[in-house]
Parts: structure tokens; C-alpha cells; sequence
């Protein structure tokens, strides 16, 4: 059984469309995150949800928007997108008991044209 | 505010020799370390993690770290590195309440030669 799903695994797309990544975890933990991971590896913490509800929101564009329909969803939308945007984009998720260990997904590779 | 140093941005070592990955942190709370493993075109994977309890601790594959607060460490060992050992290593440090903001260190490229 797969503990954080993503999907798609590649995403390509043409500048200025929109698309949305799927993330689901079976865990049964109240926290997700999503990450993006830029083309020199390094990952930087895009939004935190817990139990539904945005706890951390760093500074990204206004064109990303995540959503949280349940505890173990989390998607993640991008209007307009931009060259800048290809990325890796990894879902994770913690329980906050369990002293932050995350556990992430396989992650989506995102890349603009 | 809490930030992450990972001193090597790549270490390449022989099979069969021991490992030093070092990683320096900065926390205003008791923080909670972790280091994650990435292999090529593959999620992250935690190895280990110190969260107030002891001070060396074992992780999977026979690594293991050491949470030094004097010297705010908490360097990444192993005593025999292995081909399949090769990856992308992650130390990052988290709040110790909730754990919901992490930060992740830049990554240690290990490579490990035959």
C-alpha cells in the first residue's frame, strides 16, 4: 500500500495553462505539506496544512493554490504557468505527535514549455 | 528563526570506507533533526531522526548521527559506505512543537566509488 500518492508522475505543459497535482495520503496523519524541488535539488516548503486548515503559506506566487477537500488531500493548483515553475512539487504529510517526521510522495515532475 | 548547513555540497568516498556528512543548525526552540535520503529520480526517505531523546542515534542501512548542542552538530555517519549508498543526503531541523515548518539543508551529493 502506498503511503502519499501523487499524480501525475510527469506533468508537461504549455506556458499560461492551468493544472492541478493530486496528493493523497492513507496514514491517517493531520498534517500535509507541499515542497518544491528546483533543478540544483534544493527544497523549499511551499504550504502546510493541518487538519484542513493552512498553517504555512511562504512566499508563493498567488497563482498557486492549494486545497485540502479532507485530512488525507492535499492538491495543489497553478494558474497561468510559467517556465519558472518546472520543478519536482513533493507531497508530504506528519502526524504532529509524532515530532515532525514527514513522509513524502514520489513526487510530480513539472515541466513548462 | 531556524536555519540549516549542510558544509558539503558533495563527498565522494571509496566502497568499503567510512562516511562524514556534516550538517550545522540553527534553532530558538529545542529543534527535532532529521536527514533524508534521495536517490536519482526518487522520493525522500528518512534515515534517522533526533527529537530530545538520545543523543547518538541509529538509523536504517547502518547509519547513524549525533546531536552535539555545543557545537550545534548533528553530522551523518556510517562506517562502511556501500555502491548503493550513493544519493542526495538531507539534514533539516523542525520545530519541536507541531513540527509543521521545516527546513531543509542545501544537500550532500555522496558518491561512492568502486
Amino acid at each position: 500500500d502506498t503511503a502519499v500518492s501523487q499524480t501525475p508522475k510527469y506533468l508537461v505543459t504549455q506556458m499560461g495553462n492551468d493544472k492541478s497535482i493530486k496528493c493523497e495520503q492513507n496514514l491517517g496523519h493531520d498534517t500535509m505539506y507541499w515542497y518544491k524541488q528546483d533543478s540544483k535539488k534544493f527544497l523549499k516548503i511551499m504550504f502546510s496544512y493541518n487538519n484542513k486548515e493552512l498553517i504555512i503559506n511562504e512566499t508563493v506566487p498567488n497563482r498557486f493554490s492549494p486545497k485540502s477537500p479532507d485530512k488525507a488531500h492535499l492538491n495543489l493548483h497553478i494558474n497561468s504557468l510559467e517556465l519558472g515553475d518546472s520543478a519536482v512539487y513533493f507531497c508530504a504529510s506528519s502526524q504532529v505527535t509524532s515530532g515532525g517526521e514527514q513522509f513524502f510522495g514520489p513526487g510530480t515532475r513539472l515541466t513548462v514549455l | 528563526a531556524q536555519s540549516v548547513t549542510q558544509l558539503d555540497s558533495h563527498v565522494s568516498v571509496s566502497e568499503g570506507t567510512p562516511v562524514l556528512l556534516r550538517c550545522n543548525y540553527s534553532s530558538s526552540y529545542s529543534p527535532s533533526l532529521f536527514w533524508y535520503v534521495q536517490h536519482p529520480n526518487k522520493g525522500l526517505q528518512l534515515l534517522l531522526k533526533y527529537t530530545s531523546a538520545a543523543t547518538l542515534v541509529k538509523g536504517i542501512n547502518g547509519f547513524e548521527a549525533e546531536f552535539k548542542k555545543s557545537e550545534t552538530s548533528f553530522h551523518l555517519t556510517k562506517p562502511s559506505a556501500h555502491m548503493s549508498d550513493a544519493a542526495e543526503y538531507f539534514c533539516v531541523v523542525s520545530e519541536s512543537t507541531g513540527g509543521f515548518k521545516t527546513i531543509f539543508g542545501a544537500g550532500t551529493r555522496l558518491f561512492v566509488k568502486a
